[in-house]
């Protein structure tokens, strides 16, 4: 079975600082990760995925992550934080290589961006 | 353009009555999936649809019923409304191949008196 546990329910940074939004998970076959994010009233956005491919992954509006297995860890990051990244970004995992389409989300990590 | 739609977007009623729920997608998608949405829980999934005619249980599937009789549509059921189906309700829906990511609707925030 696959869990995602997103370390920091809130996570505060002021404009043009380093974001960093932590998540590990836990699968007994090879994961397929994804970051979404929410912005206020709106559905879930795909940020990027992981598929097996490069370790590093990067996605849009300037984020990236990097899969570490000896870790088991898909932390985002973005180098300078913007106004817009304000909202809520949540981790996912779903089981690689044919197994089951069902899809694990963390419990979000809301992102505050101070001017 | 490619999307998944749900209506109502918003929806307040009364404990009991019958709602319905629609979602609707453009994109072939074989699977699709309903989540609800609450504070500090996360997406919790409530059904799922692998293809037409084939539904199954979510993680919190009482109190709720789909059906999947067209591949574009999968509404969600509520019989019997109560005050602890408030909730934030997200429709998803994908390609049956792994790497691939959910796409999701807008969200229908529904209140239960």
């Amino acid at each position: 079975a696959q869990s995602v546990t997103q370390l920091g329910s809130h996570v505060s940074v002021s404009e043009g600082a380093l974001v960093l939004l932590r998540c590990n998970y836990s699968s007994s076959v090879p994961p397929y990760l994804f970051w979404y994010v929410q912005y206020p009233n709106q559905g879930l956005q795909l940020l990027l995925k992981y598929t097996s491919a490069a370790t590093l992954v990067k996605g849009i509006n300037g984020f990236e992550a990097e899969f570490k297995k000896s870790e088991t860890s898909f932390h985002l990051t973005k180098p300078s934080a913007h106004m817009s990244d304000a909202a809520e970004y949540f981790c996912a995992v779903k089981a690689g290589r044919g197994g089951s389409e069902k899809l694990v989300f963390g419990k979000g990590t809301k992102l505050t961006v101070n001017p | 353009e490619a999307q998944v739609t749900q209506n109502p977007r918003y929806l307040i009623t009364v404990t009991g009555k019958k709602l319905t729920v629609t979602c609707s997608q453009n994109m072939n998608h074989e699977y699709m999936s309903w989540y609800r949405q609450d504070p500090g829980l996360g997406l919790r999934q409530i059904y799922y649809s692998m293809n037409v005619e084939v539904t199954d249980k979510g993680d919190v599937p009482e109190g709720y019923k789909v059906s999947r009789k067209e591949k574009r549509n999968f509404p969600l059921i509520l019989e019997s409304p109560s005050p602890n189906q408030t909730s934030l309700y997200f429709c998803a829906s994908s390609f049956r191949q792994g790497n691939q990511p959910q796409h999701f609707g807008d969200g229908t925030r529904l209140s239960i008196l």
